[in-house]
């Protein structure tokens, strides 16, 4: 099974609101990733946990909390966000350590209105 | 910065033909190369992954890298329309742990 799982697939929010974006994978992987991507651009990496603790956290604006509950879950939190923010929100997994393959999620398309 | 090149395209080719899709990186350390097709408004999807130096083939795709020149490419022989989607090459680099720093990707389009 390769399968990571996001949910929502589509959320629209205003931009008092607070929701919180879900990922979930069981194939063992112990690094997990939040991107975002803007129509036409790359996927641009937010935050890395690796073995349920942040490793990596790409200068993300505070209004975007990631958690890691377990080693299967990871969430992000939002919170006061901007129109700026809409985008395509990918979750990621791979085994721990170098030179190992990334599988993504189908993403959640979010609106900020 | 690390920094993974492309060429945008889009890349025009017809049905049956070898696409070639290239990408430099700008960080010597680097250790493993992925490249990742994606549909309009779906997910990237890992295609192959190549570590080593040389080349390694997985049906029509063919991966190539080259570590002294900075070079990865992705050749697709008897290109079909539904190839036709944005290539995304991804690096990762030495001191970026496991995270992928993705290529603006090329846009290929087959035409049958």
């Amino acid at each position: 099974d390769t399968e990571v799982t996001q949910t929502p697939k589509h959320l629209v929010m205003g931009m008092t609101n607070k929701k919180s974006l879900k990922c979930e994978q069981h194939m063992g992987h112990r690094a997990m990733y939040w991107y975002k991507q803007k129509a036409k651009k790359p996927p641009e990496l937010m935050f890395v946990y690796s073995y349920e603790k942040l490793s990596i956290n790409e200068s993300v604006p505070s209004r975007f909390s990631p958690e890691c509950p377990n080693s299967s879950l990871l969430n992000l939190h939002l919170h006061a966000l901007q129109p700026e923010d809409s985008a395509l929100y990918l979750c990621a997994s791979s085994p721990a350590g170098q030179a190992v393959e990334a599988f993504f999620g189908q993403g959640t398309r979010l609106t900020v209105v | 910065q690390k920094e993974v090149e492309q060429n945008s395209g889009p890349l025009s080719v017809p049905e049956g033909a070898i696409a070639s899709l290239n990408c430099t990186y700008s960080d010597r350390g680097s250790q493993s190369f992925f490249w990742y097709r994606q549909y309009s408004g779906k997910s990237p999807e890992l295609i192959m992954f190549i570590y080593s130096n040389g080349d390694k083939e997985d049906g029509r795709f063919t991966a190539q890298l080259n570590k002294a020149s900075q070079y990865v490419s992705l050749l697709i022989r008897d290109s079909q329309p539904s190839d036709s989607a944005t290539y995304l090459c991804a690096v990762v680099p030495n001191q970026a742990g496991t995270a992928l720093i993705f290529g603006k990707g090329t846009t290929l389009s087959v035409s049958s």
